[in-house]
C-alpha cells in the first residue's frame, strides 16, 4: 500500500466548475501536509500547505482531517490555467516528503 | 538569481556505464534531496542531505551514490546504470523545518 494515495483521474471539467481532489495517507506520524502543482514536463511547485483548521488561498481551499488521515483540495471557478497534475504530499521527520502519484486535472473551455 | 539548477537536462547512456547528475543551489539551503519520478509512482526519494558531509538514504537508494562536500552541490551518481533507472530525476532544496522544497528543472535520463 502506498503511503500517500490519490485518485489519478484525469478529471475533465469545464471552465467555471468546482472540482475536489481527495488524498489519504497511512503514516500517522507525518508532520505536515501540502499540495504541490506540477505542469507537464516541469518541476513540482508548492501550491499550498494544509492545516486541520482548513486554509484558503483565493479559489483554492485545503483541508486536513488527522483522525481519518484524509486531505482534500477544492478548486472553485476553474480556469484553463489550472490544468496540471496536483500532488498530495506528506512531510516526515527530517524534512522528507512523501508524494502521492498525482491527480490530473484538465479544464476545458 | 539562479536558484537551483540541474545538469545535464537530458542524458542518454548505456547499461553498465557510470553517470553523474549534478545539482547546484545558490540559496545556501542546508537540506538537499534527490527524487526520481516514474509514471504511476509519483516522486520517490532516493537520497537526502541535511548538511555538507551528512547524507542518508531515502525510499529507493539502491544503485545510487551521493556526496555533499559543499553546501551548494549535491551530485547523484549511478555507478552502473540499468534500464530500470530510466526516469526523470529532480533535485530539491529547503531550509531546516521549512515547509517548502524548491525543485530544480529535472534531468531526463534514458538508459539503453
Amino acid at each position: 500500500r502506498k503511503e500517500v494515495e490519490q485518485d489519478p483521474g484525469p478529471f475533465n471539467v469545464p471552465e467555471g466548475a468546482t472540482v475536489a481532489f481527495n488524498c489519504t495517507y497511512s503514516n500517522s506520524a507525518s508532520q505536515s501536509f501540502f499540495w504541490y502543482r506540477q505542469d507537464c514536463r516541469k518541476e513540482p511547485k508548492l501550491l499550498m500547505s494544509v492545516y486541520s483548521s482548513g486554509n484558503e488561498d483565493g479559489r483554492f481551499t485545503a483541508q486536513l482531517n488527522r483522525a481519518s488521515q484524509y486531505i482534500s483540495l477544492l478548486i472553485r471557478d476553474s480556469k484553463l490555467s489550472d490544468s496540471a497534475t496536483y500532488l498530495c504530499v506528506a512531510m516526515e521527520y527530517g524534512n522528507k516528503l512523501v508524494f502521492g502519484a498525482g491527480t490530473i486535472l484538465r479544464v476545458k473551455s | 538569481d539562479a536558484g537551483i539548477t540541474q545538469s545535464p537536462r537530458y542524458k542518454i547512456t548505456e547499461t553498465g556505464r557510470q553517470v553523474t547528475l549534478m545539482c547546484h543551489q545558490t540559496w545556501s539551503h542546508s537540506y538537499m534531496f534527490w527524487y526520481r519520478q516514474d509514471l504511476g509512482h509519483g516522486l520517490r526519494l532516493i537520497y537526502y542531505s541535511a548538511a555538507a558531509d551528512i547524507t542518508d538514504k531515502g525510499e529507493v537508494p539502491d544503485g545510487y551514490v551521493v556526496s555533499r562536500s559543499k553546501t551548494e552541490n549535491f551530485p547523484l551518481t549511478l555507478e552502473s546504470a540499468t534500464r530500470s533507472q530510466t526516469s526523470v530525476y529532480f533535485c530539491a532544496s529547503s531550509v531546516p523545518r521549512g515547509n517548502e522544497q524548491f525543485f530544480g528543472p529535472g534531468t531526463r535520463l534514458t538508459v539503453l
